[in-house]
């Protein structure tokens, strides 16, 4: 049973196309986020929802625009993409609002490449 | 801007050898300390969370320590075997306005037979 599961795995697509990225967790999370794995291999948080509100919102292009219609579902839509928003996208999630000792548990990752 | 930093980069050790890696960072508003194990094309897998001073954790053949008030921790691996081989993340757990989890660049260890 996959946990933290994001679709695609890859995507290719032209500059200035739209796109989206779907992440859903069944392990009943009330907490999900999107990373952004960097040319230097840093992830980097970008948002957080907790239960459909977003919590965490770190200085990214708001042509970024996560989407959580339920707790276990956060989707992210990439309007006007550019060559480098190319990356692997990381969807986790947690069990509360990122307390102490809680674990994040992470998807496989989407491999976006903008031509 | 918080700096997470981890050394060495990349580590090449025979089967059988132990190993060692180090994850520097800020000790203010420290909240916790997250390693992950992460295999290529795979997901980051939580290895241990630390949060007080002195913490030691171990699982099998891994261990890690913590010192939070000069802002280290070490991650050692007793015995190395070529399943071993990963990248190897830490990240701080800041406490600032909301809770999140800052990455560390990752120590990239490769086992040989």
């Amino acid at each position: 049973d996959t946990a933290v599961s994001q679709t695609p795995k890859y995507l290719v697509t032209q500059m200035g196309n739209d796109k989206s990225i779907k992440c859903e967790q069944n392990l009943g999370h009330d907490t999900m986020y999107w990373y952004k794995q960097d040319s230097k291999k840093f992830l980097k948080i970008m948002f957080s929802y907790n239960n459909k509100e977003l919590i965490i919102n770190e200085t990214v292009p708001n042509r970024f625009s996560p989407k959580s219609p339920d707790k276990a579902h956060l989707n992210l839509h990439i309007n006007s993409l550019e060559l480098g928003d190319s990356a692997v996208y990381f969807c986790a999630s947690s069990q509360g609002e990122g307390h102490v000792r809680e674990t994040q548990y992470f998807g496989p990752g989407t491999r976006l490449l903008v031509l | 801007i918080l700096n997470v930093e981890q050394s060495p980069q990349s580590l090449h050790v025979q089967e059988g050898d132990s190993t060692n890696f180090t994850c520097s960072f800020p000790s203010s508003n420290f909240y916790a300390l997250h390693w992950y194990r992460w295999e290529t094309a795979k997901s980051p897998e939580a290895l241990f969370v630390m949060t007080l001073n002195g913490d030691e954790k171990k699982k099998g053949r891994i261990s890690a320590t913590l010192n939070t008030k000069e802002g280290y921790s070490y991650l050692y691996i007793k015995g190395s075997q070529p399943e071993d081989s990963a990248t190897y993340l830490c990240a701080l757990l800041y406490g600032g306005a909301t809770n999140k989890l800052i990455f560390g660049t990752g120590t990239l260890l490769a086992v040989q037979p």
